[in-house]
């Protein structure tokens, strides 16, 4: 059984603090990698994808992919309480058929 | 980026009825939508993948009779839930692929939120 592994968390950081999130996987042979954030209630909107190994960021938000050690890592930079939600890892394996396959996803609090 | 709609958002249903979620990609052909179930504090877990012309590959545990998808174009996806019940009851959401080269992206639709009484 191939798996995404998240905390469920919740993580609470204070407002401008650094959110790290992380996610791990079984297949080694996993080829893309997605960053999902869901509000109560609605459905997820992408962050970010990330491919190859090493970092990509995107404004306030930092990718980092390891294959050796199988993680991926979310950070969010200067947090604000909008980005309170549940952060999704979503992962495509190998010969998967290109279906995503999701982590139970991380539950971040930003306090003021 | 892509834009996908569900319709209806909501619905309420009695016991035993059926009910139909459409999913459309609005401004983009998708050969390739699918289907996705999140129960309260739960992931999305994959029901089916919709090919456009073709019959719907069901992952395993989901019944294919009672979870009828149809992929009638290149940008409408249905969903039937037969004779629905209450554990039915759930947040059914679709998303629709657009690949392009090494580009590999799902629109996820603003869900549908299926309550059966």
């Amino acid at each position: 059984q191939k798996e995404v592994e998240q905390n469920s968390g919740p993580l609470s950081v204070p407002e401008g603090a650094i959110a790290s999130l992380n996610c791990t996987y079984s297949d080694r042979g996993s080829q893309s990698f997605f960053w999902y954030r869901q509000y109560s209630g609605k459905s997820p909107e992408l962050i970010m994808f990330i491919y190859s190994n090493g970092d990509k960021e995107d404004g306030r938000f930092t990718a980092q992919l390891n294959k050796a050690s199988q993680y991926v890592s979310l950070l969010i930079r200067d947090s604000q309480p909008s980005d309170s939600a549940t952060y999704l890892c979503a992962v495509i394996w190998a010969g998967g058929g290109n279906k995503l396959t999701f982590g139970t996803g991380t539950q971040l609090k930003v306090e003021l | 980026g892509a834009v996908v709609s569900q319709h209806p958002s909501r619905v309420i249903c009695k016991s035993g009825t059926s009910v139909k979620i459409e999913c459309r990609s609005l401004d983009f052909q998708a050969t390739t939508m699918f289907w996705y179930r999140q129960f309260p504090k739960q992931s999305l877990m994959l029901m089916a993948t919709s090919n456009e012309g073709s019959k719907a590959t069901y992952e395993q545990g989901v019944e294919k009779d009672k979870f009828l998808i149809n992929h009638a174009s290149l940008t409408l996806s249905t969903l039937t839930v037969t004779s629905a019940h209450p554990e039915d009851s759930s947040f059914y959401i679709c998303s629709a692929r657009v690949i392009a080269g090494a580009y590999n992206e799902q629109f996820f639709g603003p869900g549908t939120r299926l309550t059966v009484l």
